[in-house]
C-alpha cells in the first residue's frame, strides 16, 4: 500500500518570503500522480498543483512550483512571495495511475501560518 | 455551477444514534468520493461510485456504515448506532472520468464536509 509522510506538522513564513514545505511517499508503483491541496479554515480543499510521475520536469503554477524528485520519492512544495491567504493546512496527496478508482491517499498534512 | 455540496455542515448527535449526510456532486461528473478526516490527520478514503454502482469501498467502512448514489446524482452516507470514534468531517469529492488518460480530465473537487460530533 501507498503511504505519504509528511514531517512538518507546522510551518511559518513572513509575508513575501519563501516557505518549503516537505512530503515523501513510498510505493512501488513507477506510473502515479502527486498532488498538494490547500485546505483553508472551514472551507473546502482545493487543488493547488499536480504532478505526473512520467514528467521529468517541475510542475509551477503562479508562485507554487514543486521539487520533484522520483528516486528519492520526495515531493516538495516551494510557495514564493507568500501572502496571508496562502494560510491553509497543505496536503500532500498520491494517486495511482491504475487500478481504476483514482481514489487519493493524503499526508497528515502542514499548517502554514504567514505572519505579516 | 456552484461546486460540491455537502448538508449537513455540522452535526451533533449522541453516541447510538443513526446519521445521514447528503452530497451534491458538480452535476455533470460521474464520480463520487468519501473520505473521512479526523483531528490532526489527512482525508482517508472511504468508498467511491460511478454513476451509480459503488465500485469500492475502504476496509474502513465497517458494517455501521452505508453509502448510497441512487440515480447517479446526489449520495447518501449513514451511520449505523454512531460511536464517539465515528467523530470527524466527513468529505466528499467528485469527479469526471471521461475514460482518458490525462490527469487534467480526472481532478476531484471537494466540497467542505460535515463535521460529525458523537457525544
Amino acid at each position: 500500500a501507498q503511504t505519504v509522510t509528511q514531517s512538518q506538522p507546522e510551518m511559518s513564513v513572513q509575508e513575501a518570503e519563501t516557505v518549503t514545505l516537505s512530503c515523501t511517499y513510498d510505493t512501488s508503483e513507477s506510473d502515479y500522480y502527486l498532488f498538494w491541496y490547500k485546505q483553508p479554515p472551514s472551507r473546502q480543499m482545493i487543488l493547488v498543483i499536480r504532478q505526473e510521475a512520467y514528467k521529468q520536469q517541475n510542475a509551477t503554477e503562479n508562485r507554487f512550483s514543486v521539487n520533484f524528485q522520483k528516486a528519492a520519492k520526495s515531493f516538495s512544495l516551494k510557495i514564493s512571495d507568500s501572502q496571508l491567504g496562502d494560510a491553509a493546512m497543505y496536503f500532500c496527496a498520491y494517486r495511482s495511475e491504475w487500478g481504476g478508482s483514482e481514489k487519493l491517499v493524503f499526508g497528515k498534512g502542514t499548517k502554514l501560518t504567514v505572519n505579516p | 455551477d456552484t461546486g460540491v455540496s455537502q448538508n449537513p455542515r455540522h452535526k451533533i448527535t449522541k453516541r447510538g444514534q443513526n446519521v445521514t449526510f447528503r452530497c451534491d456532486p458538480i452535476s455533470e461528473h460521474n464520480r463520487l468520493y468519501w473520505y473521512r478526516q479526523t483531528l490532526g490527520q489527512g482525508p482517508e478514503f472511504l468508498t467511491y461510485f460511478q454513476n451509480e454502482a459503488q465500485l469500492e469501498k475502504s476496509r474502513l467502512l465497517s458494517d455501521r456504515f452505508s453509502a448510497e448514489r441512487p440515480k447517479g446524482s446526489f449520495s447518501t452516507l449513514e451511520i449505523q448506532r454512531t460511536e464517539q470514534g465515528d467523530s470527524a468531517m466527513y468529505l466528499c469529492a467528485s469527479s469526471l472520468n471521461t475514460g482518458g488518460w490525462l490527469v487534467e480530465n480526472t481532478e476531484a473537487f471537494f466540497g467542505q464536509g460535515t463535521r460529525l460530533t458523537v457525544v
